[in-house]
């Protein structure tokens, strides 16, 4: 089992605002990391950090923190951005390495 | 430009043992705070972290696999190694090697190879 835990799926209509959860004890301690998959497709890095874009991300694409949960926000979602997410941190010993069981997002 | 490849067999029987290679470009695995890990994504499932090796030669194995796997690194050939024994048709999945960047408390891979279909069939 996942120490990262995230709602299997979430919708949204197209150009409103979503957030994405993730929750897990080591998030007290460590960011988490954001990764945009899509179908067929190797995850791209979407946020990282305290919330930090890699070059290319759209700035719709934002990060946050609170206690045992991270977020992504997409603030006026694409279609494009129809793709499953997830969140990667340390464990909480902070030795390894634990990703989130996988978010699936729809536009509508 | 950094980039990472993946190879290895597509089709492995029961029982062998898997050895995929990491080939990458763009960065020195002797470069500190740089890594390369091993994830692995079971078709229609969820990501998996395997195994992961530091500039410094440190190495972490995810537990509920740590018995089957080893990771090793050539710097001067660029490339890391996964090494898993005893493969079984549920370690069928797409495996993807991925740069590591540790900074302080954020910790994330920001690059991936394009990812390797191991099928494991007799």
């Amino acid at each position: 089992s996942s120490e990262l835990t995230q709602d299997p799926a979430v919708s949204v209509a197209l150009g409103q605002t979503v957030r994405i959860t993730c929750q897990g004890d080591s998030l007290r301690s460590y960011y988490a990391s954001w990764y945009q998959q899509k179908p067929g497709q190797a995850p791209v890095l979407v946020i990282y950090g305290k919330n930090n874009r890699p070059s290319g991300i759209p700035d719709r694409f934002s990060g946050s923190s609170s206690g045992n949960t991270a977020s992504l926000t997409i603030t006026g979602a694409q279609a494009e951005d129809e793709a499953d997410y997830y969140c990667n941190s340390r464990d909480s010993s902070g030795n390894l390495v634990v990703f989130g069981g996988g978010t699936k997002l729809t536009v509508l | 430009q950094i980039t990472l490849k993946e190879s290895g067999p597509t089709l492995v029987k029961p029982t062998q043992t898997l050895t995929l290679t990491c080939t990458f470009s763009g960065f020195s695995l002797s470069t500190s705070g740089v890594g390369v890990g091993w994830i692995r994504q079971p078709p229609g499932k969820a990501l998996e972290w395997l195994a992961l090796i530091y500039w410094d030669d440190d190495k972490r194995y995810s537990p509920s696999l740590k018995s089957r796997l080893t990771i090793t690194k050539d710097t001067s050939k660029n490339q890391v190694v996964l090494t898993m024994t005893n493969m079984d048709p549920v370690d069928t999945a797409t495996y993807y090697c991925a740069r590591l960047v540790v900074v302080a408390a954020t910790y994330y891979f920001d690059y991936w190879g394009q990812g390797t279909l191991v099928t494991v069939s007799s």
